[in-house]
């Protein structure tokens, strides 16, 4: 079954350090991966995805993820942080039939000034 | 150009209640998904339409049905509620393929 960890719970990071959140999946076949950022009560804003090509992927707001198929991770990093930034993030990855992401359980991101 | 839109944004339900969420894709998308995300948690897929026909189902009760209109947009029916069902609803849209998902606000669906 294809699946999706993110191993912590919270990341706390001071604002203008780098941060990094992680993600680790378990899927057949070539993976389609996401990350998504979701601010209080709101729904899910996307920040970037993996399909194929540059193992680096750029997305909105400075954000970017490495992709390692070796280690099946696909983390989440940004060169320095805002406070801005403090948010609860989820990465995804979309099953095997192309209907559904299968969603981590989410980190949230503290960023202090 | 408007994203995707849902509605009612809050929701009270008495258990044993039934509930309709709405939600416009963007245009030009013709695949909507629901999904259910209780607090403390990672969203749930619920189903996917594409074109008007069910193209998948996640593990939800029969209590939980869905339909997709000429026009794309969707409705998310739920019977019979539960206390359990209390959660943010999202919608989602998407061209299909290899793109990617927009996700609405939410409806926050409160039973009691």
């Amino acid at each position: 079954a294809q699946s999706v960890a993110q191993p912590e719970d919270q990341v706390n990071v001071a604002e203008g350090n780098p941060l990094t959140v992680k993600c680790t999946y378990s899927v057949s076949g070539n993976p389609y991966l996401f990350w998504y950022v979701q601010y209080p009560n709101r729904g899910l804003q996307f920040l970037l995805k993996y399909i194929t090509g540059d193992n680096l992927v750029k997305g909105s707001y400075g954000f970017e993820a490495e992709f390692n198929k070796s280690q099946t991770s696909f983390h989440l990093k940004k060169p320095s942080a805002l406070v801005s930034d403090s948010a609860l993030y989820f990465c995804a990855v979309r099953d095997l039939g192309g209907t559904a992401l299968i969603f981590g359980k989410g980190t949230t991101l503290s960023v202090s000034s | 150009d408007a994203g995707v839109t849902q509605s009612p944004t809050h929701l009270i339900k008495t258990r044993g209640q039934h509930v309709t969420l709405r939600c416009s894709p963007i245009s030009g998308h013709k695949s909507v998904s629901w999904y259910q995300q209780v607090l403390g948690q990672g969203p749930q897929f619920i189903f996917q339409y594409y074109e008007k026909e069910e193209r998948g189902r996640g593990n939800f009760p029969d209590r939980f049905s869905a339909r997709q209109f000429p026009n794309y947009s969707s409705e998310l029916n739920v019977n019979a509620l539960l206390l359990g069902d209390s959660a943010l609803y999202l919608c989602a849209s998407s061209l299909g393929g290899r793109d990617g998902y927009t996700f609405g606000s939410g409806t926050r669906l409160t039973v009691v």
